[in-house]
């Protein structure tokens, strides 16, 4: 199994350009995450799904959209990219129950610059 | 919204000392998660602790569930340089739905001195 994988690992945009990541996992997880990674504050929520076909915002969504088209991949995309959106993003996956429902897997992270 | 507090915020440490970690709210937490970070890779989870008071241990990590609901305590025993990293405490706070949404600490980085 590949776990969570995540395309691409590294982009650098220009102010106002859009680009969409993408989130995938091979393990049936029902649950999957999108979260942002920036010094010192820890891993912040930015969209969340439960399910295929639903997706819900998390504590800092704004500049951001996904979607859940299919159960094992999710997408995050922005519009229209902003300097304050360079950070490291990380998904991650859960079941929704039963053993190990909460521990979140992690994928290797899209490190993104926008200039 | 909720939030984790994690203390140290970093550790810089001899080879061979043991470390301890920990993560407090002002809230009660049904779940408590402890995840490593290397440098320049995803979160990995360390342990996973279910129920007030538990203890658990992973090799020479061990993690509690305190009592109160309200903390978690991470300790490394005699450290090694590939324990350099950051330390991130999570939780799953009571009432908050079906949708394993977690809530971090900031972490905790890790330096090791041969």
């Amino acid at each position: 199994n590949a776990g969570v994988t995540q395309t691409p690992k590294f982009r650098v945009l220009k102010t106002g350009q859009s680009m969409t990541l993408l989130c995938a996992q091979d393990m049936n997880h029902e649950y999957m995450y999108w979260y942002r990674q920036d010094p010192g504050m820890g891993l912040r929520l930015i969209h969340y799904s439960v399910g295929e076909g639903t997706t819900a915002k998390g504590e800092v969504p704004d500049g951001y959209n996904v979607s859940r088209l299919k159960k094992q991949n999710f997408l995050l995309g922005l519009e229209s990219a902003a300097p304050s959106q360079t950070s490291v993003y990380f998904c991650a996956s859960t079941h929704s129950r039963g053993a190990g429902f909460n521990e979140q897997f992690f994928g290797p992270g899209t490190r993104l610059t926008v200039l | 919204g909720q939030q984790l507090n994690q203390s140290p915020q970093s550790m810089f440490i001899q080879e061979g000392e043991d470390v301890s970690m920990n993560c407090t709210s002002s809230s009660i937490f049904n779940t408590w998660l402890w995840y490593k970070q290397d440098p320049g890779e995803g979160p990995v989870l360390l342990i996973a602790l279910y129920k007030a008071g538990e203890l658990t241990s992973n090799g020479r990590l061990t993690a509690q569930f305190g009592i109160t609901r309200k903390d978690s305590f991470l300790n490394i025993s005699a450290s090694i340089p590939s324990d350099v990293g950051i330390y991130f405490c999570a939780g799953r706070p009571n009432g908050s739905g079906n949708t394993g949404k977690l809530i971090f600490g900031q972490g905790t980085t890790l330096q090791v001195k041969p």
